[in-house]
């Protein structure tokens, strides 16, 4: 069974551009959750699609966003980077209210 | 009342030893607990889990302790190996409507020959 998969694993991007991050889960997983991780702040969660619809929202602002998709396939994309956005962003899927999360190896984003 | 706090920040045990890592959490509606080991470049992968109406789980080597009065719960990693020596977190989550992961602040394990 293949695992969670995200792409890019690497990304180097400028102050003021946008990203998109790509997952895709466990075959059969339809709940979809990104997490930010940082040496400082460690892991935070950003949030969690359902059925292609937002369940939850972590404490980011605006310009963190995502979607999902009708596959279950998620993205997420981050505007007007700033350097601390910087941060191995993680996705992670599981059956609904299991809480069972299988998580990706992450998206290394660098903004510099 | 959202924070799960994790302690030590870092652990060296010998090869052989046990390793033992704690969390406490202050949301009585948590109802499930994992513990996730993350090796560098790797996202975290989930080691074990319990949910509060059971006091212990065992899977091999590993033991996770849960007290629901305390509000604490802990990993026990016996005849600990090199290859154990990894970034463990600890999290817990309301699987109803807020099934997000709060986890804590991680432990650095190093298991030395």
């Amino acid at each position: 069974k293949a695992g969670v998969t995200q792409t890019p694993r690497y990304l180097i991007k400028t102050r003021g551009q946008q990203v998109t991050l790509s997952c895709s889960p466990i075959s059969g997983h339809r709940s979809v959750s990104w997490y930010q991780q940082t040496p400082g702040q460690g892991l935070q969660f950003l949030f969690e699609y359902f059925s292609e619809t937002q369940r939850n929202k972590g404490n980011f602002p605006g310009r963190f966003s995502g979607r999902q998709f009708s596959n279950s396939r998620s993205e997420m994309n981050v505007s007007t980077l700033e350097l601390g956005d910087s941060a191995l962003y993680l996705c992670a899927s599981s059956i609904l209210g299991t809480g069972g999360y299988t998580f990706g190896s992450g998206t290394r984003l660098t903004v510099v | 009342q959202q924070q799960v706090k994790q302690s030590p920040q870092s652990l060296i045990v010998q090869k052989g030893g046990i390793s033992i890592i704690n969390c406490a959490y202050e949301n009585t509606a948590f109802d499930y607990f994992p513990w996730y080991q993350q090796f560098p470049g790797k996202g975290p992968a989930l080691l074990i889990a319990i949910r509060p109406d059971v006091s212990e789980k065992k899977e091999g080597r590993f033991t996770i302790s849960f007290n629901k009065s305390a509000k604490q719960f802990s990993l026990h990693i016996m005849d600990s190996q090199p290859g154990d020596s990894a970034t463990y977190f600890c999290a817990a989550s309301n699987t109803g409507t807020a099934s997000k992961l709060t986890f804590g602040t991680g432990t650095r394990l190093q298991v030395t020959l």
